[in-house]
């Protein structure tokens, strides 16, 4: 089982909603991520989590605010958000070191904000 | 910082072989990645390498030297389906950094 899940799919809110994105994998792995991506550009680093601690924020605004309940879970909350944050926003999931370093990323949950 | 260089497109013939060409400067270096990405979708790893030298899966291949900071990734038999976009991501102190990725495009 290679399978990370993300829900929801899709999700449209206001700015002055509250929502959570949530991923889930059963593969034993031990870190976890959080990217961002745009229409025709590359996967952007939000988040790491390492043994279920916050290893690496690449500066992200406080509106993202990343939780990691236990080794299987990964949530994104999401707080007054910009229409600018409208993209995809994958989960990935990996072991910690050699060819465990391969990233398995979710379907991704496409957000956007009106 | 993390330095990543792809080519933006390339177009290819069904039956033909590609090659994709990824360089880098990295301020370190801990194995390069390639995964694949349909519009829409996720991307799905395709090959990783560490040591230099070839890495053959099927009809994906991929080669890496350190020295030179360079990798590319070579794709045969191409089918239609092999239209997608091709990432090139470098692992160092516990992130993958993506390049802007290949857009190929596999024509009959």
């Amino acid at each position: 089982d290679t399978e990370v899940t993300q829900t929801p799919k899709h999700l449209v809110m206001g700015m002055t909603n509250k929502k959570s994105l949530k991923c889930e994998q059963h593969m034993g792995h031990r870190a976890m991520y959080w990217y961002k991506q745009k229409a025709k550009k590359p996967p952007e680093l939000m988040f790491v989590y390492s043994y279920e601690k916050l290893s690496i924020n690449e500066s992200v605004p406080s509106r993202f605010s990343p939780e990691c309940p236990n080794s299987s879970l990964l949530n994104l909350h999401l707080h007054a958000l910009q229409p600018e944050d409208s993209a995809l926003y994958l989960c990935a999931s990996s072991q910690e070191s050699g060819q465990g370093l391969i990233q398995y990323f979710g379907a991704g949950t496409r957000l956007s904000v009106l | 910082g993390q330095n990543i260089d792809q080519p933006t497109e390339m177009t290819a013939t069904e039956g033909a072989i590609v090659q994709i060409n990824c360089t880098y400067q990295t301020s370190g270096f801990n194995g390069l990645f390639w995964y694949q990405q349909h519009a829409g979708e996720a991307p799905t790893f395709l090959s990783y390498n560490v040591l230099d030298g070839l890495e053959e899966k099927g009809r994906f291949s991929s080669f890496l030297s350190r020295s030179k900071g360079y990798s590319y990734l070579l794709l045969k038999e191409l089918q239609m389906k092999d239209s997608a976009s091709y990432l090139c991501a470098v692992r160092d102190a516990g992130k993958s950094t993506f390049g802007d990725g290949t857009t190929l495009t596999v024509k009959p």
